[in-house]
């Protein structure tokens, strides 16, 4: 699987906008970029997925470069409940693939 | 949507002991299982995958006797930390796939060895 780089933290202002970028120059072709995150103490949670489109779902949009190297994951209007740890990756998505390597990960806070 | 459940949630157990945690997919059928560890300020550690009816597979470092995985349903893994010692302290999460890339976490399960 495609490694992963996010930057360590990130603030954002309740109500704002938080935008996560995330690089996967290394990407190939049937690989999947998939964000989760973990709030303190718990288990991961998903957020949302795609392969080249943009997505959006009840949680967050999930813009995807025409290159596929970098993505970005927005939060349109953050509360304090955003507060966690949230992670990229990247997985090929099909039987038997789901094993995926977590990075570091980019700790957001949201502050009032 | 999906939900993982995992029991314990915490446990207290004497070094040496072996401590059993269960990992169970509530509303759908998981053919794939993963367990992962992670300490504190770190990231998630994949430890094995698991697929029903089939023996685990281990990462690179991890012992396969003293984490035995069983996953012998397709709502059901477990994960039994044998002989427990002091730095197995740690956080234990199970995720389950219905054989996509997506993955549902468990709540997790702290593990402490006194």
């Amino acid at each position: 699987d495609a490694k992963t780089t996010q930057p360590p933290s990130m603030d954002c202002a309740e109500g704002r906008a938080a935008n996560l970028p995330c690089n996967h120059s290394t990407i190939s072709g049937n690989e999947y970029v998939y964000w989760y995150r973990q709030i303190h103490s718990q288990g991961p949670q998903y957020i949302i997925h795609g392969l080249k489109n943009n997505e959006t779902n009840e949680m967050a949009s999930l813009i995807i470069t025409e290159d596929r190297k970098s993505s970005t994951l927005i939060l349109p209007h953050a509360t304090l409940r955003d507060t966690a740890v949230y992670y990229c990756i990247v997985t090929r998505s099909n039987t038997n693939a789901g094993k995926s390597t977590f990075g570091d990960g980019t700790t957001l806070t949201v502050k009032p | 949507g999906a939900v993982v459940s995992q029991h314990p949630s915490w446990v207290i157990c004497k070094s040496g002991t072996s401590v059993k945690i269960e990992c169970r997919s509530l509303d759908f059928q998981a053919t794939t299982m993963f367990w992962y560890r992670q300490f504190p300020k770190q990231s998630l550690m994949l430890m094995a995958t698991s697929n029903e009816g089939s023996k685990a597979t281990y990462e690179q470092g991890v012992e396969k006797d003293k984490f035995l995985i069983n996953h012998a349903s397709l709502t059901l893994s477990t994960l039994t930390v044998t002989s427990a010692h002091p730095e197995d302290s740690s956080f234990y999460i199970c995720s389950a796939s219905e054989g996509l890339g997506e993955q549902y976490f468990g709540p997790g399960t702290r593990l402490t060895v006194t």
